[in-house]
């Protein structure tokens, strides 16, 4: 079984911090990614990571950065948290196979910024 | 991309055979779609994945008319634990992965 795992299911902050949120997957997966999951908004894309060193934007990047410098590990850091970045954060690795892609996610972290 | 329009919750009873159907008018003639499910509290789960017909899988079976503007994702035999959110992507063969959209789902609520 594939599997994901984010370094903490909850989280709280205060304004201004800086906020490293950790993800492992264990299956040599190329693709990375990291979405956030607010009611009524569905998952948004923030970034994703097709190969170590290498990422992409997502649909919101504001306020984000990544870093991946392990092939099995891929990095979410908010540089000054916000109360607008509390949110339910998914990373999720994937696996192309036959030109179709599925992805896996982790539990997931439940961010609380004050 | 296409745009993908599903309901926005449902309800069934345990035992009950469950289709949520997904509008996608705009595939592409690459595109695939995909079904995953979601948990309180939990990260989405694959279900299901197909391009044309008729896929199924120990979970639940997927139906692609011919014109593949829609899809049905059918569970058979709901029970309570299949309470979820419901999502359908649709994505581009040879993977965009960056340009995959969640949207908000449908949410299924089983009852006894």
């Amino acid at each position: 079984d594939v599997k994901v795992t984010q370094s903490s299911r909850y989280l709280v902050k205060r304004t201004g911090e800086k906020v490293f949120l950790e993800c492992v997957q264990d299956m040599d997966h190329e693709n990375m990614f990291w979405y956030r999951q607010d009611p009524g908004l569905g998952l948004r894309l923030i970034y994703f990571s097709y190969d170590v060193k290498m990422k992409e934007k997502g649909d919101i990047p504001e306020g984000y950065s990544v870093s991946r410098e392990k092939k099995e590990r891929f990095s979410l850091i908010l540089e000054s948290a916000s109360t607008n970045q509390t949110s339910m954060y998914l990373c999720a690795s994937s696996i192309l196979a036959g030109g179709q892609e599925t992805q896996y996610f982790g539990p997931g972290t439940r961010l609380l910024v004050l | 991309l296409a745009k993908t329009t599903q309901p926005i919750s449902m309800d069934s009873y345990e035992g009950q055979e469950v289709n949520i159907t997904c509008s996608h008018n705009n595939i592409a003639t690459n595109d695939y779609i995909t079904w995953y499910q979601q948990f309180p509290s939990q990260g989405p789960r694959f279900i299901i994945q197909g391009y044309k017909t008729k896929v199924t899988n120990e979970v639940a079976s997927l139906f692609i008319p011919a014109d593949r503007k829609s899809s049905t994702l059918s569970l058979p035999r709901v029970s309570l634990s299949d309470t979820a959110v419901y999502y359908c992507l649709v994505a581009p063969t040879g993977g965009a992965t960056n340009k995959l959209i969640f949207g908000t789902g449908t949410l299924l609520a089983v009852q006894p």
